[in-house]
């Protein structure tokens, strides 16, 4: 099945900074989603890119598809955008998730 | 349009029970697909249900089962709960098999 990993597994940064989380996959995928889990354990949907780029606000997307890696991107960062940050592909009528990046925003 | 609602929002068990989460799709969504949370890792998925009829279904054990009812709202049934079900139980809907998800706010489920 496909794999999907993340990096880096842990982001420590202080408020202001800029930074970039990495997803590889292992095959072509229709659809790549990003997520932030808030504290409650809830998903939030970032971005729904199957490729190309897209913005919103201090966060933008970049997908490609033939490589296999997307990238997202927090500029300008604040403590609330700490948590943890999923990649997950679609294969087979289901979404395979990373492990996650952890990212802690200090102020 | 209301989200994704899952029921009840914790819960605790005892090893050998029974339990049954609930989960209301998004509007117009007919599609809802189940995930398993351990602490630390990613989610996992259980199941998919489309137009009532299972989907597709992961590396879970048949104690793990599911339905889907003509409004496309959808139960997780697990019996003879163990200690390693305690979990955060995600349920997501989407318009189709193939399109944008949209999680719920989980079941935390605590086996003892």
């Amino acid at each position: 099945g496909i794999q999907v990993e993340q990096s880096p597994p842990d982001l420590i940064l202080q408020e202001g900074a800029n930074s970039t989380l990495r997803c590889n996959f292992s095959d072509s995928v229709n659809n790549l989603q990003w997520f932030h889990q808030n504290p409650w354990g809830q998903l939030i949907n970032l971005f729904y890119i199957p490729s190309g780029t897209k913005q919103n606000g201090r966060l933008s997307a970049t997908t490609v598809a033939t490589e296999r890696y997307s990238l997202l991107y927090i500029s300008s960062s604040q403590t609330t955008d700490s948590g943890v940050y999923f990649c997950a592909v679609e294969g087979a009528q289901k979404l395979v998730f990373g492990q996650g990046t952890r990212l802690t925003i200090n102020p | 349009e209301t989200g994704v609602t899952q029921s009840p929002t914790h819960l605790i068990k005892t090893r050998g029970q029974q339990v049954t989460l609930r989960c209301s799709s998004q509007s117009g969504h007919n599609t809802v697909s189940w995930y398993q949370q351990a602490l630390g890792q990613g989610p996992q998925f259980i199941f998919q249900y489309y137009r009532e009829e299972e989907n597709g279904r992961g590396n879970f054990p048949p104690r793990f089962s599911g339905l889907q009812f003509p409004n496309y709202s959808s139960e997780l049934n697990v019996n003879a709960l163990e200690l390693d079900d305690s979990a955060l139980y995600l349920c997501a809907s989407s318009l189709n098999q193939y399109t944008e998800a949209f999680f719920g706010q989980g079941t935390r489920l605590t086996v003892v």
